[in-house]
């Protein structure tokens, strides 16, 4: 299985400072269609899972701008800048190019 | 606005079984491979299966292969997971999700207990 190492498991920070969240995968997200299939959710107090990321650095509609996603092969990084409060919740990498379909293990963020 | 909605909660005892539904309305739900991901109590997403458009193939995680089924009615809308010999691990809720992980539904809770 692949193994998503997601790092740091809590991070808080003030409203308007950026933060950085890595994952790292135990092998190589590029499919045999050249594509990375490396997401990013974020998961609100007490509800589902939603999809920010898609493919490594796609903004899903509606996500803004502040969210953005880079990296390749092995090694993955979410940056939001300017945090606002509605930004909290727990984030997970996700990763959908090997069976079985492996997450990280969250990253909490809290506001100060 | 795609929608995904859970149904089958409910509390059981070790060993018994149960049925979960969803329900896909917004898209062409014969289109996509479905998922279904669980969560337990205050820990992290768990992907326990998958089925391709058209049924043609299923994948599962080993922690409930041989126990759990996944299977659609594409003429319903409908995704649904088979639960069979249930165990106190499999308590958590119960997502299903669209391929790609772009929706999911709301969950429902399956309690696995005596």
């Amino acid at each position: 299985d692949v193994v998503m190492t997601q790092t740091p498991p809590s991070l808080s920070v003030a409203i308007g400072q950026s933060v950085s969240i890595s994952c790292k995968s135990s092998q190589s997200l590029v499919y045999s269609d050249g594509k990375t299939y490396l997401h990013w959710l974020l998961q609100s107090s007490g509800r589902s899972p939603k999809r920010l990321i898609y493919q490594v650095s796609n903004l899903d509609s509606g996500v803004p701008d502040r969210f953005s996603g880079t990296g390749s092969q092995k090694d993955f990084t979410l940056k939001i800048s300017r945090v606002e409060a509605k930004d909290l919740g727990v984030y997970y990498c996700a990763q959908t190019t090997h069976f079985p379909l492996t997450f990280g293990s969250g990253t909490k963020l809290e506001i100060k | 606005e795609v929608q995904l909605v859970e149904s089958g909660e409910g509390l059981v005892q070790p060993g018994s079984s149960m049925k979960l539904s969803c329900v896909a309305s917004g898209f062409t739900f014969s289109n996509y491979g479905m998922n279904w991901i669980r969560q337990a109590p205050k820990k992290g997403l768990e992907w326990i299966a998958l089925i391709y458009y058209d049924s043609s193939s299923k994948y599962y995680a080993d922690s409930v292969k041989g126990r759990f089924t996944i299977s659609r009615d594409n003429s319903k809308n409908t995704l649904y997971l088979e639960m069979n010999s249930l165990r106190s691990e499999d308590t958590a809720m119960y997502y299903c999700a669209k391929s790609g992980l772009l929706a999911w539904g709301q969950g429902v809770m399956v309690t696995v207990s005596s």
